[in-house]
């Protein structure tokens, strides 16, 4: 157990459709980031947010958004989802004391698999 | 990030030490290599990860060449468990690790009782 909680587990939808994914970090983390794992594009990084403010963005498309709250959970929101957003979509957090120099490790969900039909 | 380059897939015995190699001839200073693994049906999970020098943890040993041109992950007494796609990432820490995880393909690795 990694100690990220993803909530849900499964989520089939329609297209054209919104969602919410929801994540709760490792308690004392105030980094999360959010990846999509698709079978054609891997394992992919989209967006990082650190103590409620996004730090970074990867390969997350406009109809993507997230937020991170004051208690430090995340959740990734999906708007108008098309049948290629089917994946699976993992949270991981980190201590990640920023400026530091020094990396720390990343702790993943166990994912929330999203179906678009 | 710098580009790593793995073997597709490697094959092993259970309980016999299995070393997974990793070239990055283009990594930089500030670089960290790091290693993950995803069992099936889970979420990537931390290996270990170094700078320059040799690392061990409870899971696993990381051996660093010396130009750190490449590294090798060292799993010294595999199980059946320890079927899983093995990542080799480098993240450039310099600018206070902003950017999140840059995953390749990485090595499938097949244990056999």
């Amino acid at each position: 157990d990694s100690g990220v909680t993803q909530t849900p587990k499964h989520l089939i939808t329609a297209t054209g459709q919104r969602v919410t994914l929801r994540c709760s970090p490792r308690s004392g983390d105030l980094s999360v980031y959010w990846y999509q794992q698709s079978l054609d594009q891997g394992l992919q990084f989209l967006i990082h947010y650190y103590n409620g403010e996004e730090r970074a963005k990867g390969n997350i498309l406009e109809r993507f958004s997230a937020q991170q709250f004051p208690d430090l959970h995340s959740e990734l929101n999906l708007s108008s989802l098309e049948l290629g957003d089917s994946a699976l979509y993992f949270c991981a957090s980190s201590v990640a004391t920023e400026g530091a120099g020094v990396d720390t490790e990343a702790f993943f969900g166990q994912g929330t698999r999203l179906t678009v039909v | 990030d710098a580009k790593t380059t793995q073997p597709n897939s490697m094959e092993s015995n259970e309980e016999e030490p299995v070393h997974l190699p990793c070239n990055h001839s283009t990594i930089s200073g500030t670089d960290y290599i790091h290693w993950y693994r995803q069992l099936p049906s889970q979420g990537p999970e931390y290996v270990i990860h170094g700078l320059t020098s040799n690392v061990n943890n409870r899971m696993a040993s990381l051996a660093i060449a010396e130009d750190r041109k490449s590294s090798t992950l060292i799993l010294h007494r595999a199980t059946l468990r320890d079927a899983a796609v093995y990542y080799c990432i480098l993240r450039d820490y310099s600018g206070g690790g902003a950017d999140g995880l840059t995953f390749g393909k990485g090595t499938h690795l097949i244990i056999q009782p």
